[in-house]
């Protein structure tokens, strides 16, 4: 069972366009949403992070929408560069310990020059 | 990456074989995580520690185990090594177990098991 289910699975985007990577959940009981990217050969790395009790969190180019409502949060990366290309991850976190962190199936980004 | 290796980086092994990843960390971190990441599956939690010889099982426990006899150390073992388990395999640590606590991933070790 897909607790978090994220599209899309890979996107191009030119130098300068906006990319934005979408994230549904199941399960009320998630209540912090953070994102992790991931170049390739290292590990994940958190990017930003969004509680429910907040429609929109922003820091720099990135910034994360959440809709409590519709159980779906998603990040928007403004102006992207080819720097930023990477995986970037969704995940979700019920109770109040990250061992219960539950991430999406990641979605392979590529901004080209 | 924040004070994380994992050793070996590649490893190349025969089905049925035992096999034993290393995560260490310099950073005196109490929790220790090990996820394993497959193309459409994302990451998955393996086992995780909150102290040394304090363990338990995450959502993708069968076929694994793990031991941490030092706060640094924390070790993956395939007792019998399968096809299935081919995977990239990441450490990760982080102070608290809080939700909001950030982990910090190692480079991860690439194992395959032909």
């Amino acid at each position: 069972q897909q607790q978090v289910k994220q599209s899309p699975q890979s996107l191009i985007v030119q130098k300068g366009g906006i990319s934005i990577i979408n994230c549904a959940y199941e399960n009320t009981a998630f209540d912090y949403f953070p994102w992790y990217q991931q170049f390739p050969g290292k590990g994940p790395a958190l990017l930003i992070a969004i509680r429910p009790d907040v429609s929109e969190k922003k820091e720099g180019r990135f910034t994360i929408s959440f809709n409590k409502s519709a159980k779906q949060f998603s990040l928007h990366i403004m102006d992207s560069q080819p720097g930023d290309s990477a995986t970037y991850f969704c995940a979700a976190i019920s109770g109040g310990s990250n061992y219960k962190l539950t991430f999406g199936k990641g979605t392979l980004l590529t901004v080209n020059p | 990456d924040a004070g994380i290796t994992q050793s070996p980086r590649h490893k190349v092994t025969e089905t049925g074989t035992p096999v034993t990843l290393r995560c260490h960390q310099t950073e005196n971190h109490r929790y220790m995580y090990w996820y394993r990441q497959d193309p459409g599956h994302g990451l998955r939690l393996i086992h995780y520690s909150y102290g040394v010889k304090d363990t338990d099982k995450g959502e993708v426990s069968d076929g694994y185990s793990v031991s941490r006899s030092k706060t640094e150390d924390f070790l993956l073992t395939l007792e019998s090594a399968t096809s299935s388990q081919t995977s990239v395999y990441f450490c990760a640590i982080s102070e608290s177990d809080r939700k909001n606590e950030k982990l910090f991933f190692g480079s991860g070790t690439q194992l395959s098991v032909l």
